[in-house]
């Protein structure tokens, strides 16, 4: 079955980079894209990027100069990095695969990250 | 970038009909698909796929859920509510870059 697995660190340092990574089972990376949400605790959801099935990437422009979305598709993993955190980059991060129109179907269980020193 | 407004809370009682509004700032239908998409997320959890497409029932949700509307105006109904449906539901956009969320509606019992 479909399934998304988030991993990395819990706790980043400020004006540190932040590297996630997805790993995937179920599907083929070059049949479905994937996205990367972010959701500040008590709070909505916030789309970061996508990796498209193709290879392609898209980003939300308020996060652009800061984020990098990659893949391994030898390894079925797609990679997200930001730099520069801060602060009000804490939240819960989640890899999704994109459905009919962008929407998202399946998630993964998120984890958790701290921007604190 | 497109706003999504969605009602803080909603109370309704067991059994009830509860409707979920969200309103957007720009047009989200295109040749005649709507890109507007229906989430729940219960706490600790992750968010789950109601509805996408304005109306269209996602795999494995049940049938009293059902979402409608167009253009700018789209709502969510759950009839009848039952216990395990009190949770938080997001409204989301995809025809234009980014991808935007509502705030959230959490519903509650009366």
């Amino acid at each position: 079955q479909v399934q998304l697995k988030e991993s990395g660190p819990g706790l980043v340092q400020p004006s540190e980079t932040l590297s996630l990574t997805c790993t995937v089972s179920g599907f083929s990376l070059t049949s479905y894209s994937v996205s990367w949400v972010r959701q500040p605790s008590g709070k909505g959801p916030e789309w970061m990027g996508r990796m498209w099935y193709d290879g392609d990437t898209a980003y939300n422009s308020a996060l652009k100069s800061r984020l990098s979305i990659s893949r391994d598709t030898s390894k079925n993993q797609v990679f997200l990095k930001m730099n520069s955190l801060q602060t009000d980059d804490t939240g819960t991060y989640y890899c999704t695969r994109d459905g009919y129109y962008s929407s998202y179907g399946y998630w993964g269980q998120g984890v958790m990250v701290t921007v604190s020193s | 970038d497109i706003v999504l407004t969605q009602s803080p809370a909603l109370a309704v009682s067991l059994e009830q009909r509860a409707t979920i509004s969200c309103k957007t700032s720009q047009n989200v239908d295109n040749y005649g698909i709507s890109y507007m998409h229906w989430y729940q997320q219960k706490p600790g959890q992750q968010p789950k796929l109601l509805i996408y497409e304005g109306s269209n029932l996602a795999s494995g949700i049940p049938a009293r859920f059902s979402g409608s509307g167009s253009g700018t105006d789209f709502t969510l109904t759950i009839d009848p509510v039952e216990a395990d449906d009190i949770a938080t539901y997001y409204c989301q956009q995809s025809k234009d870059y980014p991808d935007t969320f509502g705030a959230g509606t959490k519903l509650e019992l009366k």
